[in-house]
């Protein structure tokens, strides 16, 4: 079974610091992606950044970036220069390469102080 | 095209009651996804459609949910004899392909009184 786990329910960060988002997850498949997505109060999801389980290099999306560690099945999300706007609830997500389902954690609520 | 639209944004029913959401993906995407999401957890999959056919359904979609996509465009998802536990976001979400992420809609709130 595939399960995704979040384990800060809560984080906060100083504007402009840099703050991380861990995600683990548990598998026994080798070909598969993981997300992060942004929920704003209220707002839809969004997709943040995408990684290829296949690829060693950590996906880079502006102020995000990604750890990705395949054999300890660890994906934190790393935001730098932290903004009001980064401020929401961010879901770690798993997809099997050839699945349709997405497998979410619980989510982290980030509160970025001014 | 706007995005993902969902509508209505909030539903109140009463218990026993009969409610019906609707989903209007990304013209273009041919894949059609429904979550449901409770307060303190992720989005959990419901069913999903590839064009009409409905391809995958959780065993989370109880026989008092029915999900329809009627020409591969906008779907439906219909819960009947509405119970409490049923309160939660409903999410639809719409791709082109199975590669990239999904584009989320802005969800249905229903609230089961």
């Amino acid at each position: 079974a595939q399960t995704v786990t979040q384990s800060q329910p809560e984080m906060s960060v100083q504007e402009a610091e840099t703050v991380t988002l861990s995600c683990t997850y548990d598998t026994s498949e080798s070909d598969y992606y993981l997300f992060w997505y942004k929920q704003p109060p209220s707002r839809q999801m969004i997709l943040v950044i995408r990684q290829e389980a296949y690829k060693q290099q950590n996906a880079t999306e502006n102020r995000f970036s990604v750890n990705f560690q395949k054999a300890a099945k660890s994906f934190s999300l790393k935001i730098s220069d932290s903004q009001l706007g980064d401020a929401a609830m961010y879901f770690c997500a798993y997809r099997v390469y050839t699945g349709n389902q997405f497998y979410f954690g619980t989510g982290t609520s980030l509160t970025v102080i001014p | 095209d706007t995005g993902v639209s969902q509508n209505p944004r909030h539903k109140i029913t009463k218990r026993g009651q009969n409610v019906t959401f609707r989903c209007d993906p990304i013209s273009e995407h041919n894949r059609l996804y429904w979550y449901r999401q409770t307060l303190g957890q992720g989005p959990e999959f419901l069913t999903y459609f590839q064009n009409e056919a409905q391809l995958e359904k959780s065993r989370l979609l109880s026989d008092r949910f029915s999900a329809e996509r009627p020409k591969g465009s906008f779907s439906t998802l219909e819960i009947q004899r509405t119970e409490q536990g049923d309160s939660a976001m409903y999410l639809c979400a719409s791709s082109l392909d199975s590669i990239y992420g999904y584009t989320f809609g802005s969800g249905t709130r229903l609230t089961v009184v």
